[in-house]
């Protein structure tokens, strides 16, 4: 079975600072990988995904994340956040299934990014 | 704008009552899903679905049900044999070409 642990369930951090949130999967398959950003009161949107070729994978706002398979991690960095960054950040695997239909999303618990001046 | 709209954002039943929360999508996804969210518990897939008529239970389906008659309609009915069910309430949606779900911006049920 797939599981996503995030390491850690609360990163304080000071404005224009790097930060890394960490995640790792367990999976026997080949898997996709993504990150999600939650502000307060809303829904989940899509800040990067890696599907297959380079590791590296750049996303929306400044974030990034490396796919290591043999450590079977997928960390997201941003060299300098923001006050606007503070959200809380879901790592999710899912499944790679035939005919690009994607599968059902295994989420991490979440780790909450604080962002303070 | 394609989306995905839930409504109402915030709802309030007393226990033991039936409440049903929706989710329409203009997306023209075939793939719909029900997530629970609890502080510090990520996300918990209730039902999903990938075609219209049809549905599969998730890893909490217990106290909940589903339809899909239509392909941009997925409603959740919390029954009363849902022993918790204050909670924050997601809905996705996915593509067959592509490779992410889509959110809604999500209900709160509180029951009182």
């Amino acid at each position: 079975a797939q599981s996503v642990t995030q390491l850690d369930s609360q990163v304080p951090v000071f404005e224009e600072a790097p930060v890394e949130l960490r995640c790792n999967y367990s999976s026997s398959v080949s898997v996709y990988l993504f990150w999600y950003v939650q502000y307060p009161n809303q829904g989940l949107q899509l800040l990067l995904k890696y599907l297959s070729g380079s590791t590296l994978v750049k996303g929306i706002n400044g974030f990034e994340a490396e796919f290591n398979k043999s450590q079977t991690s997928f960390h997201l960095r941003k060299p300098s956040v923001h006050i606007s960054d503070t959200a809380e950040y879901f790592c999710a695997v899912s499944d790679l299934v035939k005919d690009n239909q994607g599968g059902k999303l295994i989420f991490g618990q979440g780790t909450e990014l604080s962002v303070k001046p | 704008d394609g989306g995905i709209t839930q409504s109402p954002k915030y709802l309030f039943r007393k226990e033991g009552q039936n409440v049903t929360l929706s989710c329409e999508q203009n997306l023209n996804h075939d793939a719909m899903y029900w997530y629970r969210q609890d502080p510090g518990q990520g996300l918990r897939l209730i039902y999903y679905s990938q075609i219209v008529n049809d549905f599969q239970k998730g890893d909490i389906a217990e106290g909940y049900s589903v339809s899909r008659e239509k392909k941009e309609s997925f409603p959740l009915t919390v029954t009363s044999a849902q022993k918790n069910p204050t909670a924050f309430y997601l809905c996705a949606s996915h593509g067959l070409t592509r490779n992410e779900q889509f959110f809604g911006p999500g209900t709160r049920l509180t029951v009182l």
